[in-house]
């Protein structure tokens, strides 16, 4: 299995409060990628990586913040969590991008009150 | 319309039964394909990469029609284990990897 950690794995907050989640990985893969998991909607990309210091958005990346400050660091953040970001978050990495396989974490649940 | 959209199932098999899954995409730049499975509650993990010439790996085959912007995906002889969510994905020129809603399996004994 490819090394990649994501913490925390369950978290519960408030509506209104910052939260911040985080992919860890050893393979030294360029590319990370922060994806969201919700019943009919499947997963859907919020930002990804190329590269430290280089991001860009994804499909649903209104709400969210990243950032990359080293290779094996790809950090997701909710500047004010909401409802509506209650979520499985999945963080993957890959060497190549989109022609490669993508290598997934195991999923932060996150819940919203 | 969805850029890469699925038959949401679920797909109910005997086992032993062989089960086809077709996955369409709109974007015709679309350059990669792949299928991944996901089991309930876990992380989605690659089955097969999709190539043009299709491939396969021994029960699963992998088919790509590119003129219909199509991609398949063959299980024979159903096995207990194959129950799960099968996610395909698309990329294209860009670095995003788009994926279907996913089919679900349950193959019944």
């Amino acid at each position: 299995d490819a090394g990649i950690t994501q913490s925390p794995r369950h978290k519960v907050t408030e509506t209104g409060t910052p939260v911040t989640l985080r992919c860890h990985q050893t393979e030294n893969h360029r590319y990370m990628y922060w994806y969201r998991q919700d019943p009919g909607h499947g997963l859907r990309l919020i930002h990804y990586s190329y590269g430290v210091k280089d991001t860009d958005k994804g499909e649903v990346s209104d709400g969210y913040s990243v950032s990359r400050s080293k290779t094996e660091d790809f950090l997701l953040t909710l500047e004010s969590a909401t409802s509506s970001q209650t979520s499985v978050y999945f963080c993957a990495i890959s060497e190549r991008g989109v022609r490669d396989t993508q290598y997934f974490g195991p999923g932060t649940r996150l819940t919203v009150l | 319309r969805k850029e890469v959209e699925q038959d949401p199932g679920p797909f109910n098999v005997p086992e032993g039964a062989t089960v086809a899954f077709n996955c369409t995409y709109s974007n015709s730049a679309s350059q990669s394909f792949f299928w991944y499975r996901q089991d309930c509650r876990k992380e989605p993990k690659l089955l097969m990469s999709v190539y043009s010439s299709g491939n396969e790996d021994g029960r699963f085959t992998a088919q790509l029609n590119r003129a219909s912007q199509y991609i398949s995906l063959l299980i024979r002889d159903s096995k207990l284990s194959d129950s799960a969510t099968y996610l395909c994905g698309s990329g294209g020129a860009t670095n995003k990897l788009i994926f279907g809603t996913g089919t679900l399996l349950a193959v019944q004994p």
